[in-house]
């Protein structure tokens, strides 16, 4: 099983700054590789596929980098609608498809 | 519109079944591979399964702390998955989702308790 690992677990950002977080495989899964941001009492929601495509809707300010075991997901400017948690998965063709732990965004 | 509708959540005893449902529209049910994901309250996010659809060979793959228990399956005439759950364990207490990894049902809750 792939473990993936995220960091940091909570991470508290004034709005209007930049967010980076990260998430790691114990494996290489290439580029297979999702985000997902979630509100409380919500149905999680897809931000990025691909390790860096978005997915349809989702505003320019967020971006997915990385390749292999490294990622990372960027908010360049955060809105006050983007404190939520988030979650990366691994989709490999290889089940089971894990979830990272999740990094909490919090207004600071 | 793509909606996924899940029902069929509701308190059980331990060792006890259930069967879930997700009701699709607004896509080609047939050609989307189908996921449960659950979510212990307060917890993270947890894949527990996923069939693909019958023209890619239809296989199902499950996460270990279910397998053996939990069976996945889908009736594409009625554009409905289904989550068939046994031997119920307190630990299986969650919201479940269906999801297509781009569209997400709201959530049915299921709850084992004595």
């Amino acid at each position: 099983e792939i473990v993936m690992t995220q960091s940091p677990a909570i991470l508290s950002v004034s709005p209007g700054e930049r967010a980076t977080f990260s998430c790691r495989a114990s494996q290489s899964v290439t580029n297979t590789l999702a985000w997902f941001q979630q509100k409380p009492g919500q149905a999680p929601r897809l931000l990025i596929y691909g390790a860096s495509i978005r997915a349809t809707g989702i505003p320019a300010r967020f971006s997915g980098s990385g390749s292999g075991t490294e990622f990372t997901l960027t908010i360049s400017s955060l809105q006050s609608e983007d404190f939520a948690v988030y979650y990366c998965q691994q989709y490999n063709n290889r089940p089971p498809l894990t979830f990272g732990g999740g990094t909490k965004v919090e207004i600071k | 519109e793509v909606q996924l509708v899940e029902s069929g959540g509701t308190l059980v005893m331990p060792g006890g079944s259930l069967r879930l449902s997700c009701a699709a529209s607004g896509l080609t049910f047939s050609n989307a591979w189908m996921s449960w994901v659950r979510q212990a309250p307060g917890k993270g996010l947890e894949w527990i399964g996923r069939i693909k659809s019958n023209g890619d060979g239809g296989t199902i793959d499950y996460a270990a702390p279910v397998a053996g228990r939990f069976t996945i399956s889908r009736d594409d005439s009625e554009k409905t998955l289904y989550l068939q759950m046994n031997s119920l364990k307190t630990e299986d207490t969650a919201v479940y989702f269906c999801t297509t990894v781009q569209h997400w049902g709201q959530g049915t809750l299921v709850t084992v308790s004595p």
